[in-house]
C-alpha cells in the first residue's frame, strides 16, 4: 500500500530528444506527487510537483502528466540536454512523510 | 542547499563503534527526515520529526535513533555501526502550510558514512 514503483531503473536518450520516467502507487490517499532531481555529490532538489486535482502540470521542459483512475504518473523531459543528466526520484505523500520510487539514472547523450 | 547543512560530509568508522550524524537548517521549517539512500534502493526514510516533541520511526529505523535537540537540529545516531549501515545519509526539512498542504522537501548534501 505505501510503495511507489518507477521504472526504468535506467534511460539513455539523445540530446533533443525525449525523456519518459513512469511511476505507480497504491495508496489513493496520497495527495502530493512530486519529483525529485539529484546531481552526484548533491542531495535531490524538487524538480516539479502535481496534486491529484489535476492532470498535468508544465514547468519549461519539464512535464508531469497524472492518472488518477490508473494510479500513475510520469516525468516527460522535453528537448533532453547533456545537463539534465541526472537521477530522477518520483515521490508520494499525504500530509505526512514522502515515500520514495528508487530513481531513474538518466544519461542524455550530445 | 546551504539552508540545511550536515556533518561530517564523509565519515569511515569501524564495526561495534556508535557515531552520531548532525543536520542544521535555518529554513525555520517544524518538519526534519533523515533518509538513506543505497544504489537502487532509492531513498528509505529512518526517522522523521514533525515538531521538537514528536518522533516517529520510518520504514527502517532498526540500528538508528535520533534526537531533535531544537527546531534546527536533529541528529541521528547509530548505536553500534555495522557494515550493512555503510550508505549515503540525507536530512531534509519540509513545512506544512496553514491549510495542511504538504511542502518541497529540501535536503542537505549528505553525509558519506563507510563502516568497517
Amino acid at each position: 500500500q505505501q510503495q511507489v514503483k518507477q521504472s526504468p531503473q535506467s534511460l539513455i536518450v539523445q540530446k533533443g530528444g525525449i525523456s519518459i520516467i513512469n511511476c505507480a502507487y497504491e495508496n489513493t490517499a496520497f495527495d502530493y506527487f512530486p519529483w525529485y532531481q539529484q546531481f552526484p555529490g548533491k542531495g535531490p532538489a524538487l524538480l516539479i510537483a502535481i496534486r491529484p486535482d489535476v492532470s498535468e502540470k508544465k514547468e519549461g521542459r519539464f512535464t508531469i502528466s497524472f492518472n488518477k483512475s490508473a494510479k500513475q504518473f510520469s516525468l516527460h523531459i522535453m528537448d533532453s540536454q547533456p545537463g539534465d543528466s541526472a537521477t530522477y526520484f518520483c515521490a508520494a505523500g499525504a500530509g505526512t512523510a514522502l515515500i520514495f520510487g528508487k530513481g531513474t539514472t538518466l544519461s542524455v547523450s550530445s | 542547499d546551504a539552508d540545511v547543512t550536515q556533518t561530517p560530509r564523509n565519515r569511515i568508522t569501524k564495526t561495534g563503534k556508535r557515531i552520531m550524524l548532525e543536520c542544521s537548517q535555518t529554513k525555520g521549517h517544524d518538519r526534519m527526515y533523515w533518509y538513506r539512500q543505497d544504489p537502487g534502493l532509492g531513498l528509505r526514510l529512518i526517522y522523521y520529526s514533525f515538531d521538537v516533541k514528536d518522533i516517529n520511526k520510518g520504514e527502517i529505523s532498526d540500528g538508528y535513533s535520533v534526537s531533535r535537540q531544537a527546531q534546527a537540529k536533529f541528529s541521528l545516531s547509530l548505536e553500534s555501526a555495522i557494515p550493512n549501515q555503510t550508505a549515503l545519509y540525507f536530512c531534509a526539512t519540509s513545512d506544512l502550510t496553514t491549510s495542511g498542504v504538504q511542502e518541497t522537501q529540501y535536503f542537505g548534501p549528505g553525509t558519506r558514512l563507510l563502516v568497517l
